[in-house]
């Protein structure tokens, strides 16, 4: 199985700062991987896709970078709204993984 | 527009069979452009794959479930289901459906991450 190690787990940011979140995969996934963020109770909205492509709808201040084993979401300017969880998911082979998540908190 | 919604049970007990259906609007689920999967969360916890289906009907499962659990589709109702059996508190989750494009030409493959997300449907064990 591919494991997914994600961090921070936990973030304490402010509105207006810019925050960077990692997932290494325990072997290479080339850029089959997504980025989601999760609120209380909701589920999971897709931010990001094959790595670094915006979900259409999403604010451009959400990025994502990497490819292969290590991969990052960045949020260039926090807004209130963004304080959730962000799951990564690696979908180059089964059985697919999430990380463990990061809860990004004011 | 493609939307999901889940349905079933939201109390089972321990060693029975827990049983979810997802239903599918704004695309059919025998269709080659999409595939389907089976997410839960436990309380406070992360999200765990269960399984995928693919509209040829190949499924599959994770190995920490794959002996219990079976994902299959209902094409006369556009739907397709989770079983799990033998279920234990441990199992008491929140189960969302999802779903996300496919390709097929010469080969068939995932192209992204799942993007369509049903609400989810808690479901708790217990007797």
């Amino acid at each position: 199985d591919i494991q997914m190690t994600q961090s921070p787990s936990s973030l304490s940011a402010s509105v207006g700062d810019r925050v960077t979140i990692t997932c290494r995969a325990s072997q290479g996934i080339r850029n089959d991987l997504g980025w989601y963020q999760q609120k209380p109770g909701k589920a999971p909205k897709r931010l990001i896709y094959d790595a670094t492509s915006l979900q259409s709808g999403v604010p451009s201040r959400f990025s994502g970078s990497g490819s292969g084993t290590e991969f990052t979401l960045t949020i260039s300017y926090l807004q209130p709204e963004d304080f959730a969880t962000y799951y990564c998911l690696q979908h180059y082979s089964y059985p697919y993984t999430f990380g463990q998540g990061t809860k990004l908190e004011i | 527009q493609l939307r999901l919604q889940e349905s079933g049970p939201g109390l089972v007990k321990p060693s029975e069979t827990l049983s979810l259906s997802c239903s599918v609007s704004g695309g059919s689920i025998s269709s080659s452009r999409f595939y389907w999967v089976w997410i839960r969360q436990p309380p406070g916890k992360g999200l765990e794959w269960i399984g995928s289906m693919y509209y040829s009907g190949s499924t599959y499962y994770n190995p920490s479930l794959k002996s219990r659990v079976t994902v299959s589709a209902d094409t006369s109702k556009n739907q397709f289901s989770l079983k799990l059996n033998s279920v234990t508190a441990a199992d008491t989750a929140l189960y969302f459906c999802a779903s996300g494009p496919f390709r097929c030409g010469g080969d068939c493959y995932v192209l992204y991450a799942m993007d369509v997300w049903g609400q989810g449907t808690t479901v708790t064990v217990s007797s």
